[in-house]
């Protein structure tokens, strides 16, 4: 079945450390995308990429890092200098070209900083 | 900016009951998409409906409907015959083609309730 994988997905960081969030998906989708999800809030987006080896900034992106080397993964890496990383991460993917597709989500990774 | 409300950041319904959740947007386009994301316990997002700014037909889903007022800028969610599974946070989004490209923009969400 084509989906979206993301692991882990619970995720426990000491300050101060660096930190890399996975998310593969095999929809054959060009754009992926990462949002940050904080208790009773919206979605909001760090970064997006559209095709292999370019990406965008989001509207977080401070303190966050990526890469698309390759077409199926997207991976998010949370520095230490994000002041508050502690959230729900959500990796979504979408076809390209065509107006009006949606996206589609993983399941979400869990970082706390202890 | 593109902005997304979702006026209700609680609401409540009885089971078999019919409940509308708000959202109103801020555009200067004429071309775009309108979803509605569920939420549920369990953290997955899931597309509910979708809805294209030309199209003057109120997209339907089974026991989902919106009313979409392109003038108005308005794009509610009516379920009906909740059942105990539509409890979830409901989000509105928006994706406009010239401005957005293939971004969306999420308003704060709706947390559902339905009481059996």
């Amino acid at each position: 079945d084509g989906g979206i994988t993301q692991s882990p997905k619970y995720l426990f960081r000491k300050e101060g450390q660096n930190v890399t969030l996975s998310c593969e998906q095999n929809l054959n989708h060009d754009a992926m995308y990462w949002y940050r999800q904080d208790p009773g809030q919206g979605l909001r987006l760090i970064y997006y990429s559209q095709i292999v080896n370019d990406f965008q900034k989001g509207d977080i992106a401070e303190g966050y890092s990526v890469s698309r080397e390759k077409k199926e993964s997207f991976p998010l890496t949370v520095t230490s200098a994000q002041k508050n990383p502690t959230a729900f991460y959500l990796c979504a993917s979408r076809k390209q070209g065509l107006f009006g597709y949606e996206q589609f989500f993983g399941p979400g990774t869990r970082l706390t900083v202890l | 900016a593109q902005t997304v409300t979702q006026s209700q950041p609680e609401m409540s319904v009885q089971e078999a009951e019919t409940v509308t959740l708000s959202c109103t947007y801020d555009t200067s386009e004429s071309d775009y998409y309108l979803f509605w994301y569920k939420q549920p316990p369990s953290r997955q997002m899931i597309l509910v409906i979708r809805q294209e700014a030309y199209k003057q037909q109120n997209a339907t889903e089974n026991r989902f409907s919106v009313n979409f007022q392109k003038a108005a800028k308005s794009f509610s969610l009516k379920i009906s015959d909740s059942q105990l599974g539509d409890a979830a946070m409901y989000f509105c989004a928006y994706n406009g083609r010239e401005t957005s490209g293939s971004r969306l923009t999420f308003g704060e969400g709706t947390q559902l309730t339905v009481n059996p």
